[in-house]
């Protein structure tokens, strides 16, 4: 069982929004705000969305937002495209002790 | 543009070590303040963090696999090797080289990962 909970599936219509939530513990999360998103396609590695919770890196489209309150983060993607579907992982440097922890990953599918 | 790059074999005996080396270009992992890391995606499955190699020489590694995962450094290569031991099927996975941004803690740069089957 994964330390960060994600929702299985999700899925939108093109130009619609939709929320991928990450919930954790306090200890998922620790005293930090070290929170990321991933993008990954089927048979390439992972890419980064989202770092510290709500920035995005240079070249990452401005559709998508992250947000976090509390214990749980979010990533929104705004204006969906047929090439927004694919799996989206969240991620938790939670300190020194337990490091990097993963959600289980959400599959997202543009009807 | 920081390049990484994944090498090993594709097939490893039950009970065996496994060991991977990621070649490093575009970056020192010798320099810096990023956290050289392994990460694994069994097949279907999430995405799981192993461990890393900081340039002071520091290692860390996920307790859940801290028994059996040494990572390394061949500064004179830029090289990160992974090894991992007493190998099980439930080793199968795909394994990733990141470079862990030390300022924000995110995964910013991957290789494009190698794939490591455990069967006899």
């Amino acid at each position: 069982q994964s330390a960060l909970t994600q929702p299985a599936s999700v899925s939108g219509s093109p130009g619609q929004s939709i929320t991928i939530s990450c919930t954790g513990t306090s200890s998922s999360f620790g005293t930090y705000n070290f929170v990321s998103w991933y993008q990954q396609h089927p048979g390439k590695a992972p890419k980064l969305m989202i770092y510290e919770a709500s920035k995005r890196p240079s070249g990452v489209s401005n559709r998508f937002s992250g947000s976090r309150s509390g214990n749980t983060a979010s990533l929104t993607i705004s204006g969906l495209q047929a090439e927004d579907e694919a799996d989206y992982y969240c991620c938790s440097y939670a300190g020194s002790s337990t490091f990097w922890v993963f959600g289980g990953g959400t599959k997202l599918t543009v009807l | 543009q920081v390049h990484l790059q994944e090498s090993g074999p594709g097939l490893v005996k039950p009970s065996e070590t496994l060991s991977l080396t990621c070649t490093v270009s575009g970056d020192s992992v010798t320099s810096g303040s990023n956290y050289w890391s392994w990460i694994r995606q069994p097949p279907g499955k999430e995405l799981e963090w192993i461990g890393y190699f900081y340039y002071s020489g520091t290692t860390n590694y996920n307790p859940s696999l801290k028994s059996r995962v040494t990572i390394s450094v061949d500064r004179s290569k830029n090289q990160i090797s992974l090894k991992l031991s007493s190998v099980i099927a439930a080793d199968t996975a795909m394994y990733y080289c990141a470079r862990g941004a030390g300022w924000n803690y995110a995964f910013d740069y991957w290789g494009q990962g190698t794939l490591v089957t455990v069967s006899s």
